[in-house]
């Protein structure tokens, strides 16, 4: 399978774990996205990068998120000190950006927290 | 602020019906369009999308999307449905020179053998 992968599909914590989640992106793609969706609304943006370099980040990625895709292929998404309201899934994307198109973007299956 | 707005939460259909379901968007410049569609148990797949020219467009599946810029839409159509086609549907708009999407509520679409 050449799509986007993501890693792990479910989590379970308590809150104020830290949890961290992984995303591959489809291997030519260098624009790599996130998103979190909740029950009965559709993705929210949290952030994106191109290559290495994250260019957007959204208001709802509090200090608590950061986003790391050190050598421009998979990305981690980290959240430390989880709270019940992070119980969302977190949606992986990737894109062929050419120039100043960014390109079609492409979903993973998403990893799926709950924290109790 | 950039929205867009689904008109229908849940839609029942039978099978053989058409289908029209509404997308309106707020956002102040050339946009990029797309419906997305989710299976029940599966990822969000591309259905169809709207960069430039036609403003008619298809998809996969029987698909049609037409943009109508005045009315800042983008409303998607089927002719006629499938019990295959019970999924929710996602409309997002991407601003031209941006990244990010920014997507509706979805709409839940069940459609009655």
């Amino acid at each position: 399978d050449t799509g986007v992968s993501q890693d792990p599909r479910h989590k379970i914590t308590k809150r104020g774990q830290n949890v961290t989640f992984r995303c591959d992106p489809i291997s030519e793609h260098n624009r790599l996205y996130w998103y979190r969706q909740t029950l009965g609304q559709g993705p929210e943006f949290l952030t994106y990068f191109q290559n290495e370099a994250q260019l957007e980040k959204s208001r709802l990625l509090s200090d608590r998120f950061s986003a790391e895709r050190p050598k421009g292929s998979f990305s981690t998404l980290e959240i430390q000190r989880t709270e019940q309201g992070d119980s969302a899934m977190y949606l992986c994307a990737s894109s062929l950006g050419q120039g100043s198109l960014p390109g079609t973007q492409y979903f993973g299956p998403g990893t799926r927290l709950t924290v109790l | 602020a950039q929205s867009v707005s689904q008109h229908n939460h849940h839609v029942i259909l039978s099978e053989a019906a058409s289908l029209e379901l509404g997308c309106n968007y707020s956002y102040g410049g050339t946009v990029n369009l797309f419906w997305y569609v989710q299976y029940p148990g599966q990822h969000l797949q591309l259905l169809l999308k709207y960069f430039s020219g036609d403003p008619l467009v298809k998809g996969i599946k029987g698909f049609e999307a037409e943009f109508i810029k005045s009315k800042f839409s983008f409303n998607l159509r089927k002719p006629s449905v499938q019990w295959s086609d019970t999924a929710e549907y996602f409309c997002a708009v991407k601003g031209f020179q941006g990244g990010k999407l920014i997507f509706g509520q979805g709409t839940e679409l069940s459609v009655k053998p």
